[in-house]
């Protein structure tokens, strides 16, 4: 099926600082989510993004669809320990009917 | 505002034992989704459905089946439970016109000894 690369694996980062991280695919795509897991918990959706070269922010939270369509990425501003989980990006290809596709997701951990 | 639930949240079953996991959304959502979740292989599509009695084949469908007799229902069958359908099963629907924004549910922790 269709790949979602989504970079970094995982991350651990001090509290306070800024996280970054992308989901890229030779695809095109017209929607792009982002979704953060708790652990234990089912996804909750964070941002969707709907046109090339869009900017969304939620709070501390960030999120662009890349002007080629074929990108996102997610920012975190001044994490908190809160702010631990898996945060996984979605894409909705036309093709593809109502499914997603969905990234192996970014596995954040923050340091107090 | 927008929900999901799953009829258990933890669940432990012996090998061939048949299984239900129920799902409810009250957003009167089209679509709905079963996925299974394994460490290191993301969220994989088992089946969905886009209207009641409808249903479509995921990418890992073997071992499975799934019943949508209500629109607010689907259900997911595990016919013969085995230790490799061991997993974390989240539900999700979607279903405003042009949108597609999935909605999950808390999922459902099956063991299967």
């Amino acid at each position: 099926g269709q790949q979602l690369n989504q970079s970094p694996q995982s991350m651990f980062i001090q509290e306070g600082e800024d996280v970054s991280m992308n989901c890229t695919s030779s695809s095109i795509f017209n929607t792009w989510l982002w979704y953060k897991q708790d652990p234990g918990e089912g996804p909750v959706l964070l941002i969707a993004l709907y046109k090339a070269g869009e900017l969304t922010s939620n709070g501390r939270l960030t999120a662009q669809f890349g002007i080629t369509r074929k990108d996102s990425f997610l920012n975190i501003s001044a994490s908190i320990p809160s702010d631990v989980g898996i945060y996984f990006c979605a894409g909705h290809l036309m093709e593809y009917g109502n499914k997603l596709v969905f990234g192996a997701g970014t596995i954040l951990r923050v340091k107090s | 505002d927008v929900k999901v639930t799953q009829s258990s949240r933890y669940l432990v079953k012996r090998t061939g034992e048949k299984v239900f996991l129920e799902c409810v959304q009250d957003m009167d959502h089209e679509n709905m989704f079963w996925y299974r979740q394994d460490p290191g292989l993301g969220l994989r599509l088992i089946y969905f459905s886009y209207d009641v009695k409808m249903k479509e084949k995921g990418d890992i469908p073997e071992g499975y089946s799934v019943s949508r007799e209500k629109k607010e229902r689907f259900s997911l069958i595990l016919e013969s439970a085995s230790t490799n359908q061991t997993s974390m099963y989240l539900c999700a629907s979607s279903g405003v016109l042009g949108l597609h924004e999935q909605f999950f549910g808390p999922g459902t922790r099956l063991t299967v000894l």
